[in-house]
């Protein structure tokens, strides 16, 4: 069973900042956030990950509550393009398998 | 990033045929592949994790007479489905693991398979 809970689906406006939640009550010490996102008939595309800390890349940012139970990954500027199904993921990096949810349907509107 | 392909992109074949689906590593070696099954309008399934030169681990539920994969080389595995049925149609995706990349997994662009 997948370890992350996330909304089936959300929409935004085109050019605001998309905020996907994730909550992840039971990670381990010892385990990574990831996202992926996955457009329509196409493979899943890395987003970013993170442990503790925030991170930031060309992409997206991830914000990482203080606990370690929840998430939230933000595009800050959405484009009709980002529209897809993004999943949140937690894995230890000693455990190469990916065990994927439901994740949340953006739809990005104009 | 690292780029994985699959071959074809999608097929149609007639119900008691086999087809084989190929994946690539382009510009790096996978020690590891796996492939996953997707049906419409839900997640990935995780079908099994092959290694190269060695036999491939199958899911529970997973036929592996029916799903036959071979990882010959450090760049390349396949999936031959055995058989095919209609309710084999669904999406395929492969994906490579890169050791020296914290055990990331890069994923190909998958291929439709509608058998009828």
């Amino acid at each position: 069973d997948a370890k992350t809970t996330q909304p089936p689906s959300m929409d935004c406006a085109e050019g605001r900042a998309a905020n996907l939640p994730c909550n992840h009550s039971t990670i381990s010490g010892n385990e990574y956030v990831y996202w992926y996102r996955q457009i329509h008939s196409q493979g899943p595309q890395y987003i970013i990950h993170g442990l503790k800390n925030n991170e930031t890349n060309e992409m997206a940012s991830l914000i990482i509550t203080e606990d370690r139970k929840s998430s939230t990954l933000i595009l800050p500027h959405a484009t009709l393009r980002d529209t897809a199904v993004y999943y949140c993921i937690v894995r230890a990096e000693s455990n190469y398998q990916l065990i994927w949810g439901a994740g949340t349907k953006l739809i990005i509107k104009p | 990033g690292a780029v994985v392909s699959q071959h074809p992109s999608r097929v149609i074949c007639k119900s008691g045929t086999s087809v084989k689906i190929e994946c690539r590593s382009l510009d790096f070696q996978a020690t590891t592949m796996f492939w996953y099954r997707q049906f419409p309008k839900q997640s990935l399934m995780l079908m099994a994790t092959s290694n190269e030169g060695s036999k491939a681990t199958y899911e529970q539920g997973v036929e592996k007479d029916k799903f036959l994969i071979n990882h010959a080389s450090l760049t390349l595995s396949t999936l031959t489905v055995t058989s095919a049925h209609p309710e084999d149609s669904s999406f395929y995706i492969c994906s490579a693991r890169i050791l020296a990349e914290h055990n990331e997994q890069f994923f190909g662009p998958g291929t439709r398979l509608t058998v009828l």
